[in-house]
C-alpha cells in the first residue's frame, strides 16, 4: 500500500525553528518528486514547496521562500522540510503529496499524507 | 502571481447534475487536477490532467478545460459528494490551488 506518514508537528513560538519529515513507503521513493501543502485552520490548501526526483530542482512559495528548505535523503525514503523564522501565518496542518511526472507540464499530485500540525504561538 | 477563482459554493439536490467552475488566465493551456476533501480528511485526486479520473474514483466525476476555465462535474450528485473541492495548476514552477468550492447536496 502506498503510504506517506508526516511527523515533526508542534507547538512552537515565532521566531523558532522545526523540522517536518515524511516517511513514504509501497512504492520506489527514488523516483517521483514530492511537496509540501499546507491548510491553515479553516481555510484552503497553500502550496509551500516542490522537490523533484534527484533533487535537481526546488521550487517555494513567495510566502516561505528564504525560511524553508525542503530535502530528501532517497536511501531512508523521507521527505523533509526545515522551517525557520516561524511566524503566526506559519500554523497550519502540513501534508506531504506525492506527484506524478508522466509527460513535461503534465504533473499531477495523487497520493496525500495526514498531515501534520504545525502551531506557531507564544 | 497567477491565480485561480473558484465560487465559494455550489449547492446540488440529490441525483442532479453539480457543476464546480475554475478560472484563471489562459488556463485551457494548462493541465488543471481536481481534489475533493471531506470534513478532518485529506485531500482525494479525483481528476487530473483536465479530464482523467484516478483509480477508485466514480464515473459520474468528470472535467473538463477550455479557454479560461476548468469544470468538474458530478453527474447523479450523491450526498457522498458533499465537500470540499479544489482546483489546481502549475504556473512558472508554482503550484496554484483555488480558493476551494463548498458543495452542498441538499
Amino acid at each position: 500500500e502506498v503510504q506517506l506518514v508526516e511527523s515533526g508537528g508542534d507547538l512552537i513560538q515565532p521566531g523558532g525553528s522545526l523540522r517536518l519529515s515524511c516517511a513514504a513507503s509501497g512504492f520506489t521513493f527514488s523516483s517521483y518528486s514530492m511537496n509540501w501543502v499546507r491548510q491553515a485552520p479553516g481555510k484552503g490548501l497553500e502550496w509551500v514547496s516542490y522537490i523533484s526526483s534527484r533533487s535537481s530542482s526546488m521550487y517555494y512559495a513567495d510566502s516561505v521562500k528564504g525560511r524553508f528548505t525542503i530535502s530528501r535523503d532517497d536511501a531512508k525514503n523521507s521527505l523533509y522540510l526545515q522551517m525557520n523564522s516561524l511566524r503566526a501565518e506559519d500554523t497550519a496542518v502540513y501534508y506531504c503529496v506525492r506527484e506524478v511526472a508522466e509527460v513535461p507540464a503534465a504533473n499531477y499530485m495523487d497520493v496525500w499524507g495526514k498531515g501534520t500540525t504545525v502551531t506557531v504561538s507564544s | 502571481s497567477y491565480e485561480l477563482t473558484q465560487p465559494p459554493s455550489v449547492s446540488v439536490s440529490p441525483g442532479q447534475t453539480a457543476s464546480i467552475t475554475c478560472s484563471g488566465d489562459k488556463l485551457g493551456h494548462k493541465f488543471a487536477s481536481w481534489f475533493q476533501q471531506k470534513p478532518g480528511q485529506s485531500p482525494v485526486l479525483v481528476i487530473y490532467q483536465d479530464t482523467k479520473r484516478p483509480s477508485g474514483i466514480p464515473e459520474r466525476f468528470s472535467g473538463s478545460n477550455s479557454g479560461n476555465t476548468a469544470t468538474l462535474t458530478i453527474s447523479g450528485t450523491r450526498a457522498m459528494d458533499e465537500a470540499d473541492y479544489y482546483c489546481q495548476a502549475w504556473d512558472s514552477s508554482t503550484v496554484v490551488f483555488g480558493g476551494g468550492t463548498k458543495l452542498t447536496v441538499l
